[in-house]
């Protein structure tokens, strides 16, 4: 059980272009979920918490008008790249938490390359 | 800020040698202690934890001790084998940084055990 999706799982496009990455829970309800970015040899980095059903809050850094997050029920959140450049190149990362504040489950991570 | 130090990769090892990953942490608070193991082409998943000093945490062969003295929380295994070949993330939680339980990461460890 706890298993995340994530879609897709690698994408490319074009220079000012918006990609749209959807991350999932398949066998549970998340009350909350999670979006983060990996550079290459790099840590995880928090980039924002949602919560379904309000506003996201994003990490001190990130622009929220830039990355869109939705979380649109409890088995869905989306991560839109808006107006994507190639500095926004990256795995990005969702985890979702089932309950308990600490139980967070991570998806297989999406990779985005702007050209 | 809340921070977690890993020991630099890659760690090369032949089967049935001793591991340790090294991890110490900076934290106000009282954090909860992780370790997140990535297998290629996977997301994190859960290794081990602990929640509070002296606690140990295992998990399919791993141990890990919570030691608030020296604010390390290191990953030890006796004998490794080809199948831990990974990415090894130390992580921390706690009551007074980041929000609704988001993890802090290290920049992981990657672990190459070869037969």
């Amino acid at each position: 059980g706890a298993v995340v999706s994530q879609h897709p799982s690698w994408v490319i496009c074009k220079s000012g272009t918006s990609v749209k990455i959807e991350c999932r829970s398949l066998d549970f309800q998340a009350t909350t979920m999670f979006w983060y970015r990996q550079f290459p040899k790099q840590s995880l980095m928090l980039m924002a918490t949602s919560n379904e059903g309000s506003k996201a809050t994003y990490e001190q850094g990130v622009e929220k008008d830039k990355f869109l997050i939705n979380h649109a029920s409890l088995t869905l959140s989306t991560l839109t790249v808006t107006s994507a450049h190639p500095e926004d190149s990256s795995f990005y990362i969702c985890s979702a938490n089932r309950g308990g504040w600490y139980e967070q489950y991570f998806g297989p991570g999406t990779r985005l390359t702007v050209t | 800020g809340d921070s977690v130090t890993q020991m630099e990769g890659p760690v090369t090892l032949s089967e049935e040698a001793f591991l340790t990953i090294n991890c110490t942490y900076t934290a106000t608070g009282y954090p909860s202690l992780f370790w997140y193991v990535q297998y290629p082409g996977e997301g994190l998943q859960l290794l081990l934890k602990a929640t509070k000093a002296d606690d140990k945490g295992s998990n399919k062969g791993f141990e890990a001790t919570y030691r608030k003295e020296t604010t390390s929380f290191h990953l030890e295994k006796g004998s490794v084998q080809v199948s831990d070949s990974a990415v090894y993330f130390c992580a921390l939680t706690g009551l007074y940084g980041g929000s609704q339980g988001n993890l802090i990461f290290g920049k992981g460890t990657k672990l190459s055990v070869k037969p």
